[in-house]
């Protein structure tokens, strides 16, 4: 089967740093993916690992352990237009033909 | 670079009423991707089209819900008769190909509300 869960909801302060969780099982695996979506608006792409480790894109860092089935997405410097929706995406194997797989999401709010 | 297109933006309609939505991906993108969002919830893939052919419906109500992408470029989704619990937002999203599903570019989706 296939499940995929992260916190539904994180508050945190301007200037903070916050970690959003994700722990996932699927059938297949290849890497996971990140996506931010803002209330109203379209869900976008902000990283992707394919590999164990941390990858780093200015304020954003996400971090993947196959073994563990666990991600993370780490936001530093918090600002308040990063109040949105965070979800984490399970990319299957290209020879298995599978679809990403979006989750409930974590709802993020940055408080002045 | 032009992004997603889609039309119309919003839609109310009554149930049992069609409806249809139409999607242009970005330029050069193989694969074309229907979702539907339901408030509060991610996104749920209806179908996926790698050019003109079908690649994965498993989702997709195939009793009321139709999609076509006749020269593997723009897209329609269909949903006849509509239902109340299909009210929900209608993203289109396309990527280079089939094998770079990590990132997929959102279109800014078709507000459907059944009343």
């Amino acid at each position: 089967g296939q499940s995929l869960e992260q916190p539904s909801e994180v508050t945190a302060v301007e200037g903070a740093i916050v970690q959003i969780n994700c722990t996932y099982q699927t059938s297949g695996f290849y890497g996971l993916s990140w996506y931010q979506q803002h209330d109203g608006g379209a869900p976008t792409f902000l990283s992707y690992n394919a590999l164990d480790g941390l990858e780093e894109t200015g304020r954003f860092s996400s971090f993947l352990s196959r073994s563990d089935s666990y991600g993370y997405l780490l936001l530093q410097e918090l600002q308040m237009k990063d109040s949105a929706s965070y979800f984490c995406a399970p990319v299957p194997p290209y020879n298995q033909g599978g679809k990403l797989i979006f989750g409930q999401g974590t709802e993020l709010s940055v408080k002045p | 670079e032009a992004g997603v297109a889609q039309s119309p933006r919003y839609k109310i309609i009554e149930k049992r009423q069609s409806v249809a939505f139409w999607c242009n991906p970005i330029s050069g993108h193989a694969t074309l991707y229907w979702y539907q969002q339901i408030l509060g919830q991610g996104p749920k893939l209806l179908i996926q089209f790698q050019n003109n052919g079908v690649v994965d419906d498993s989702q997709l109500p195939k009793d009321r819900f139709s999609a076509e992408r006749l020269k593997g470029v723009d897209s329609t989704l269909k949903i006849q008769p509509a239902k109340l619990e299909d009210s929900a937002v209608y993203l289109c999203a396309s990527s280079l190909d089939h094998d770079i599903q990590e990132t997929q570019y959102f279109g800014p989706g078709t507000r459907l509300l059944v009343l």
